[in-house]
């Protein structure tokens, strides 16, 4: 089975703009999540998206959002950046609650 | 709210020595337990789980991990480290089927 994949893998931005990250899961799981990965902060959460219904939210400002595809995939977009957003961006999948979670390559984000 | 703590940033081993990355949580209920390894510029991949049962769990690379309820704690282990077991290690659990709640990483170094 392929793994979880996103897209892009790199990405290079200016204050004020917008990004799409996308990410494809595991054929089968239903289930995506994100997190931001930072040096100083680890790894939060973001949000999680099951059957194309966001089932639960991090504590991050509004300028982050998502939503899955009837196909399971997800996008996140984050409007305004901020020096601040630069960080990796990790999608994983899983079949269901409690299970583990499979993880994509990350997105590198940097915002100049 | 749940917690995972990784009391050390760092862990320094010989190879062909026993590691240890040690791993303490904060949960009410029945814990799920994870551990997660993550080489440079990847994505995380999943080692072991805990559910319930046996309280040492077998994992993908020759780790295992103990479960101590008592002292909360879920250490991950390895007999005989290799070189290539340098990396980052994370401890999470499951926040009720929610989310992941992660810990903040432990860097192993394993010196030739």
């Amino acid at each position: 089975k392929a793994g979880v994949t996103q897209t892009p893998r790199y990405l290079i931005k200016t204050r004020g703009q917008q990004v799409t990250l996308s990410c494809s899961p595991i054929s089968g799981h239903r289930s995506v999540s994100w997190y931001q990965q930072t040096p100083g902060q680890g790894l939060q959460f973001l949000f999680e998206y099951f059957s194309e219904t966001q089932r639960n939210k991090g504590n991050f400002p509004g300028r982050f959002s998502g939503r899955q595809f009837s196909n399971s995939r997800s996008e996140m977009n984050v409007s305004t950046l901020e020096l601040g957003d630069s960080a990796l961006y990790l999608c994983a999948s899983r079949t269901g609650a409690r299970n583990e979670q499979f993880f994509g390559p990350g997105t590198r984000l940097t915002v100049l | 709210a749940q917690s995972v703590a990784q009391p050390e940033d760092q862990v320094n081993v010989a190879e062909g020595n026993p590691l240890t990355v040690k791993c303490t949580y904060s949960v009410s209920g029945n814990p799920y337990l994870f551990w997660y390894v993550q080489y440079p510029n990847r994505g995380l991949q999943f080692l072991l789980k805990y559910i319930t049962g046996d309280n040492l769990v077998k994992g993908s690379y020759g780790f295992e991990a103990e479960f101590n309820k008592s002292q909360t704690s879920f250490h991950l282990k390895k007999p005989s480290a290799l070189v290539s077991d340098s990396a980052l290690y994370f401890c999470a659990s499951d926040n009720y089927g929610q989310n992941f709640v992660f810990g903040p990483g432990t860097r192993l170094s394993v010196l030739p």
